[in-house]
């Protein structure tokens, strides 16, 4: 199963938005609506953001939005602050009834 | 308050085995899907291994060597690793999923698995 293909790197001024994708394959992104996006702080485990490509677990910010279109999901943040400065994953459910995660991406906020 | 937290970790040398144990608290373990993710030094995730009821799923690359359990009269979630090589040292977490299984809402600290001779 290959990772899930996200940009190294995104960045931001305090304020913006920025957009981190997320590119899998008809078997995995594209199938279902089973993406998830997570957020890693040096040092940290993972933190859920993002479940079921849209959906928010209680507590986290509104700021932070899901979509997906086709096989390419997408993790939004909105009013970018200087603690969002961190290492965001996305993962999927696939088609072998596995997980994927993609690459990561590092959003540094200038 | 839900928690897992893991242990077992260690050097262990290549072919050798170790079994990783992750005691959960504040739910019931039997009752939610649970995995495995590993993070090698400054590398990104990979999901390993999952388990929900008694079904079991693994990665290609731990598929045969890696068994994942669980202890309901302990809360206690468990990976045993064998045939260990270099390429599974890493910082394992055990997480639980969200009521749907479909992501990792809860996730451990991680132990620490290294694999050299």
């Amino acid at each position: 199963q290959s990772a899930l293909t996200q940009p190294a790197s995104v960045s931001g001024s305090p304020g913006q938005s920025i957009t981190i994708s997320c590119t899998g394959t008809s078997s995995d992104v594209g199938a279902y609506n089973y993406v998830s996006w997570y957020q890693q702080h040096p040092g940290k485990a993972p933190k859920l953001l993002i479940y079921d490509v849209t959906n928010r677990p209680s507590g986290v910010s509104n700021r932070f939005s899901g979509s997906k279109s086709g096989n390419t999901a997408s993790l939004t943040i909105s009013g970018l602050r200087a603690e969002d400065e961190a290492d965001y994953y996305c993962s999927s459910f696939t088609a072998s009834n596995t997980r994927v995660f993609g690459g990561g991406t590092k959003v540094t906020v200038l | 308050e839900v928690q897992v937290l893991e242990s077992g970790g260690g050097l262990v040398q290549p072919g050798g085995s170790l079994r990783l144990s992750c005691a959960a608290s504040g739910f019931t373990l039997s009752t939610y899907a649970m995995g495995w993710v590993r993070q090698a030094p400054g590398k990104g995730l990979e999901w390993v291994s999952g388990i929900n009821g008694p079904t079991t799923y693994y990665a290609d690359s731990v598929k045969g060597r890696f068994t994942i359990s669980r202890d309901n009269s302990k809360n206690t979630l468990f990976l045993q690793m064998n045939s260990l090589r270099v390429e599974d040292t890493a910082l394992y977490y055990c997480a639980k999923y969200v009521t749907e299984g479909t992501a990792l809402e809860s996730w451990g600290q991680g132990t620490l698995v290294t694999v050299s001779s």
